[in-house]
């Protein structure tokens, strides 16, 4: 059974641009979580999507925005890239957001230049 | 703002030693405890997820408890190993208008042979 696969690995962007970050979960898997771990800070969590909804945002600017497609995979958007984006963005999914541990990709690394 | 501790923040041993790890977390509309072992270049991997009060749960040498009336949880490993090598995250999910999990900042486990 395939994992959380995530693209692209790495991601080299200006300031300025936008970023899509993209996510399939688990078959079977309903719901995605977004994480940034920035350098040498802790997982911080960005968005929650579930049945095609967003279910829940952490405390991060508008510009970090994001959907869940029909088939439960994900996109994340970062618009008008600063240099603090550069981090690591996790993306995770499990079937029930209540009680399942979370199933976690390889990360894309985004570099903003 | 809910803030998940954990301590310490790096941790040295010897091959064979036994360890422990706490993970603290505020206990108003807490839900469930998830830890998470994330070794260097690859995803974090679920360990346990545990939800009552006394709760314990057992891996191989690994093994975690859960008071939520104190609002913590601690991660034993018995006779550590090389291989235990990583980051070990805990994470509180909060019901409720929270509705979110929140990760901690994790603690470094290096074994030494």
């Amino acid at each position: 059974e395939a994992g959380v696969t995530q693209s692209p690995t790495h991601l080299i962007k200006t300031r300025g641009q936008q970023a899509t970050l993209r996510c399939s979960p688990i078959s079977g898997h309903t719901s995605v979580y977004w994480y940034q771990q920035a350098l040498g800070l802790g997982l911080q969590f960005l968005l929650w999507y579930d049945e095609g909804e967003e279910r829940n945002r952490g405390n991060f600017p508008p510009r970090f925005s994001g959907r869940q497609f029909p088939n439960y995979s994900s996109e994340l958007n970062v618009n008008a890239l600063e240099l603090e984006d550069s981090a690591l963005y996790l993306c995770a999914s499990n079937a029930d957001p209540f009680n399942e541990k979370l199933f976690f990709g390889s990360g894309t690394q985004l570099s903003v230049l | 703002i809910l803030n998940v501790e954990q301590s310490p923040q790096s941790l040295h041993v010897q091959e064979g030693d036994s360890t422990n790890f706490t993970c603290s977390f505020p206990s108003s509309n807490f839900y469930a405890l998830h830890w998470y072992r994330w070794e260097t270049a690859k995803s974090p991997e679920a360990l346990f997820v545990m939800t009552l009060n006394g709760d314990e749960k057992k891996k191989g040498r690994i093994s975690a408890t859960l008071n939520t009336k104190e609002g913590y949880s601690y991660l034993y490993i018995k006779g550590s190993q090389p291989e235990d090598s990583a980051t070990y995250l805990c994470a509180a999910y909060y019901g409720g208008a929270t509705n979110k999990l929140i990760f901690g900042t994790g603690t470094l486990l290096a074994v030494q042979p």
